[in-house]
């Protein structure tokens, strides 16, 4: 099974801020890379796909990157809106396992 | 405009069987490349993906659950079930059905969970 970590686990930032979450994997798995938002008490929402590809409807604040094991997601211009815990999650084979989460405080 | 919903007990007894379903519209079981997953998240803990169905029937499963785990779908009734055999009160958390789509582009494909339902909280307790 492909493991998925994450770090950090938490941190805080301010409004205006960018902030950068990585996501590493325990073996190469391309770009088969997804990244979820997700807010207290509600479902996750998919962020972007395929490591750095946006979905309709999400703000180009949000951005990724990264191939191999190592991956990155980019959120500029914090907004308080911003505040959620963040996965990331692999799809190169199943069990398809995600990261333990980044829990982003906005100051 | 694409819904799921989970639906099932609240509440289950240790050693019982759980019994999930996900009904869905906006789209079709029958579609290439369409898939429904299980995704569960135990109270303040991170998402754990159990098991996803495929438009051809292909099944996959959590290697640390597959003995407890079955997932079937009704492509009739727009419905995926997932039942979860011997439950703990470790299992207890929200389970949530995802629409799953993959994505293809120049021989790459890759899967997303693109639509969820709300999730539906279990809990496991005598």
């Amino acid at each position: 099974d492909i493991q998925v970590t994450q770090s950090p686990s938490s941190l805080s930032a301010s409004v205006g801020d960018r902030v950068t979450i990585s996501c590493r994997t325990s073996q190469t798995i391309g770009t088969y890379l997804n990244w979820y938002q997700q807010k207290p008490g509600k479902a996750p929402n998919l962020l972007i796909f395929a490591a750095s590809n946006l979905p309709s409807g999400v703000p180009s604040k949000f951005s990724g990157s990264g191939s191999g094991t190592d991956f990155t997601l980019t959120i500029s211009s914090l907004q308080p809106e911003d505040s959620a815990t963040y996965y990331c999650q692999q799809c190169y084979s199943a069990p398809y396992s995600f990261g333990q989460g980044t829990k982003l405080e906005i100051k | 405009q694409v819904t799921l919903r989970e639906s099932g007990p609240p509440l289950v007894k240790p050693t019982q069987t759980l019994t999930l379903t996900c009904t869905f519209s906006g789209f079709s079981l029958n579609t290439k490349r369409m898939c429904v997953s299980w995704i569960r998240q135990s109270p303040g803990r991170a998402l754990e993906w159990l098991a996803r169905i495929d438009w051809d029937d292909d099944k996959d499963y959590s290697t640390s659950l597959k003995t407890r785990l079955t997932i079937s779908k009704d492509t009739s009734k727009n419905q995926v079930v997932l039942t979860m055999t011997n439950m703990d009160p470790l299992d207890t958390g929200t389970y949530y059905c995802a629409r799953t789509s993959i994505y293809a582009s120049n021989g790459y494909y890759l899967s997303y969970f693109d639509y969820w339902g709300q999730g539906t909280l279990v809990t496991v307790s005598s």
